[in-house]
């Protein structure tokens, strides 16, 4: 089984700010990830797929990069509407497994 | 625009069979070759895997749960199911639908989550 160690669990960002997510894999798994992004009460929304694939819609300020063990989400200038739970997926293996997630706030 | 709705009990009681639906609408679950899951999230716990109904009609379930996982698909009624045999407190969760798609790995479709409590 493949364990995503996400960090950090917690986060406070001031609007405009750039932040960094890292999600690192505990073995080798090529770009089979996605980041998502969930606020409360709503379904989760698919934000990266494929490590660095910006899904259509979501907006440019959001990119992925890394491949194999190491993976970073960048917001590029945070906005306040950016305040969720943000978390990576593996599915390069079964059992698809998941990094702990991210509280991202805005102040 | 397709989206996905867990239903079911919020409260079981331990050793008892755990029984949630996820409703697809604005679109057919039969359309296309997607793949059909189950996740949890306990309370201040991270995200679990449970199980998985390939379009095909396979199915695959995370060892961890000990075979006491069974996802299926209802075509006719446009739903997919999940029970959970066997349950004891630590399934105490928001459980989660979602959907896989043939280009996308992983998930591309989410429900909002429904709460599962496991108390007597």
């Amino acid at each position: 089984e493949t364990t995503l160690t996400q960090s950090p669990s917690f986060m406070s960002a001031t609007p405009g700010d750039k932040v960094n997510i890292s999600c690192k894999a505990s073995q080798d798994i090529d770009a089979d990830l996605n980041w998502y992004q969930q606020k409360p009460g709503e379904a989760a929304i698919l934000i990266i797929q494929a490590a660095t694939s910006l899904v259509r819609g979501i907006p440019p300020r959001f990119s992925g990069s890394g491949y194999g063990t190491v993976f970073t989400l960048t917001i590029n200038g945070i906005e306040s509407e950016d305040a969720a739970f943000y978390f990576c997926l593996q599915h390069d293996n079964f059992p698809y497994t998941f990094g702990q997630g991210t509280t991202l706030e805005i102040k | 625009q397709l989206q996905l709705q867990e239903s079911g009990s919020g409260l079981v009681k331990p050793s008892q069979t755990l029984s949630l639906t996820c409703g697809v609408s604005g679109g057919s679950i039969s359309s296309g070759y997607y793949s059909w899951s189950w996740v949890r999230r306990p309370p201040g716990k991270g995200l679990e895997w449970l199980g998985y109904m390939f379009y095909s009609g396979s199915t695959y379930y995370n060892p961890s749960l000990n075979r006491r996982v069974t996802v299926s698909v209802d075509r006719s009624t446009n739903q997919f199911s999940l029970k959970m045999t066997s349950v004891t407190a630590a399934d105490t969760a928001v459980y989660y639908c979602a959907r896989e798609g043939p280009s996308v790995g992983g998930f591309d479709l989410w429900g909002r989550g429904t709460l599962v409590t496991v108390t007597s």
